[in-house]
């Protein structure tokens, strides 16, 4: 069973510019999840998208958006790069929770990320 | 606002020694624990997961267990090995459908 894959795995990217993040999900889990990590503050939560909605939001600005295909596939947008958003982005996938998807519907599967480096 | 902690930050010991590595939570209102393990420059690896009701989840050398009414959860790691040198995260899920609130890490390193 294939895990989850991100593209692309590195981006180097001027301020100023936008960049677009690709994450595609484990066969048959409808959640995917997006995640921000740097050294300073650790991993933080961007957003959730499930059957193509958003439902949950971090506390990150209006330029970090995404979207959900019906295929699962899950795109993350950043515009105006600024230098603070060079750090690796995780995407994971689950099932996606609810009382009818069992206990473990909710647990994460992670991708190898995208180091973005914006200069 | 839940806020999960892990001490120490970096642990560096011999092969083959038992040894625990801690997290906290500050809302013990938690639907379930995950324990990753990051290795340098790569995504995150799923160790173990225990939701609210169980006390303790084991995998191979790895058990977990979880206390909500102190707020604590740990990774216990039985006759380590160099190829366990990583970076250990434990999160914190909210609610069925909440998304995962991590700590900054453990830092492992066993020497051979």
């Amino acid at each position: 069973k294939a895990g989850v894959t991100q593209t692309p795995r590195y981006l180097i990217k001027t301020r100023g510019q936008q960049v677009t993040l690709s994450c595609s999900p484990i066969s048959g889990h409808r959640s995917v999840s997006w995640y921000q990590q740097t050294p300073g503050q650790g991993l933080q939560f961007l957003f959730e998208y499930f059957s193509e909605t958003q439902r949950n939001k971090g506390n990150f600005p209006g330029r970090f958006s995404g979207r959900q295909f019906s295929n699962s596939r899950s795109e993350m947008n950043v515009s105006t790069l600024e230098l603070g958003d060079s750090a690796l982005y995780l995407c994971a996938s689950s099932f996606g929770g609810g009382r009818t998807s069992g206990r473990r519907s909710n647990e994460q599967f992670f991708g190898p990320g995208t180091r973005l480096t914006v200069l | 606002k839940q806020e999960v902690t892990q001490i120490p930050a970096a642990l560096s010991v011999p092969e083959g020694e038992n040894l625990v590595l801690n997290c906290s939570f500050t809302d013990s209102a938690i639907y379930n624990l995950q324990w990753f393990r990051q290795d340098p420059g790569k995504g995150l690896t799923s160790l173990l997961l225990i939701q609210s009701s169980q006390r303790e989840q084991t995998s191979g050398r790895l058990n977990a267990s979880l206390d909500k009414s102190s707020g604590r959860s740990t990774l216990y790691i039985a006759a380590s090995q160099p190829g366990d040198s990583a970076t250990y995260l434990c999160a914190a899920r909210g609610g069925s459908q909440g998304n995962l609130i991590f700590g900054k890490g453990t830092k492992l390193s066993v020497k051979p």
